[in-house]
């Protein structure tokens, strides 16, 4: 099985609102990934967790809060957000950073008004 | 840090045809992938090549690390190829992916 997870598949939220967006994996992989991805653009790494630590945040905005409760979980926290953070997210997850053949959700696509 | 470039950024195909997509890297990488992004955002995984060469059907792909490029080959093209083609590498040491500019390729019936 090499599907990764993600819902909801669509949100939209108000600049007041907050919202979590879910990620999943049963691959057993050690590595999980998030990326936002405006359109026309290629995505753009946000956050990297490695054995379900933190280990790289790409200076992203204190609004986006990452959190790995497990090594099968990934949630990304939103609060606040502005319009201009209206994008696809993408989730991934890979063996490990070394080893990073990574797969892909289906992605959240994120209308924020 | 890193640049990544893919040439060339459109191609229109007529299907059946033969196509090559080119990645190239400004430095050294741990790991390199090929993925097709769908028209529905999904983001395929077609290779796992950091060094190499590799086939899968009517796709092949090769990598020259030490040349800092690689290369998409598609033959015998058909309209469900069409989409965005994006090459992505993470530079050695730094466990980071970054995307390549991608190729927006389109297959005509």
């Amino acid at each position: 099985d090499t599907e990764v997870t993600q819902t909801p598949k669509h949100l939209v939220m108000g600049m007041t609102n907050k919202k979590s967006l879910k990620c999943e994996q049963h691959m057993g992989h050690r590595a999980m990934y998030w990326y936002k991805q405006k359109a026309k653009k290629p995505p753009e790494l946000m956050f990297v967790y490695s054995y379900e630590k933190l280990s790289i945040n790409e200076s992203v905005p204190s609004r986006f809060s990452p959190e790995c409760p497990n090594s099968s979980l990934l949630n990304l926290h939103l609060h606040a957000l502005q319009p201009e953070d209206s994008a696809l997210y993408l989730c991934a997850s890979s063996p490990g950073v070394e080893w990073a053949e990574q797969y892909f959700g289906p992605g959240t696509r994120l209308t924020v008004t | 840090g890193i640049q990544v470039e893919q040439s060339p950024p459109d191609l229109i195909l007529q299907e059946g045809a033969n196509s090559t997509l080119r990645c190239n890297f400004s430095d050294s990488v741990n790991n390199l992938q090929w993925f097709h992004q769908n028209p529905w955002g999904q983001l395929i995984n077609l290779f796992y090549i950091p060094s190499g060469t590799k086939q899968n059907g009517r796709l092949s792909a090769t990598t020259v690390a030490t040349e800092r490029y690689s290369l998409l080959y598609i033959s015998s093209s058909q309209t469900t190829d069409s989409g965005v083609y994006f090459c992505a590498v993470d530079a050695s040491g730094t466990y980071k992916y970054i995307f390549g500019t991608g190729t927006r390729l389109k297959v005509l019936a």
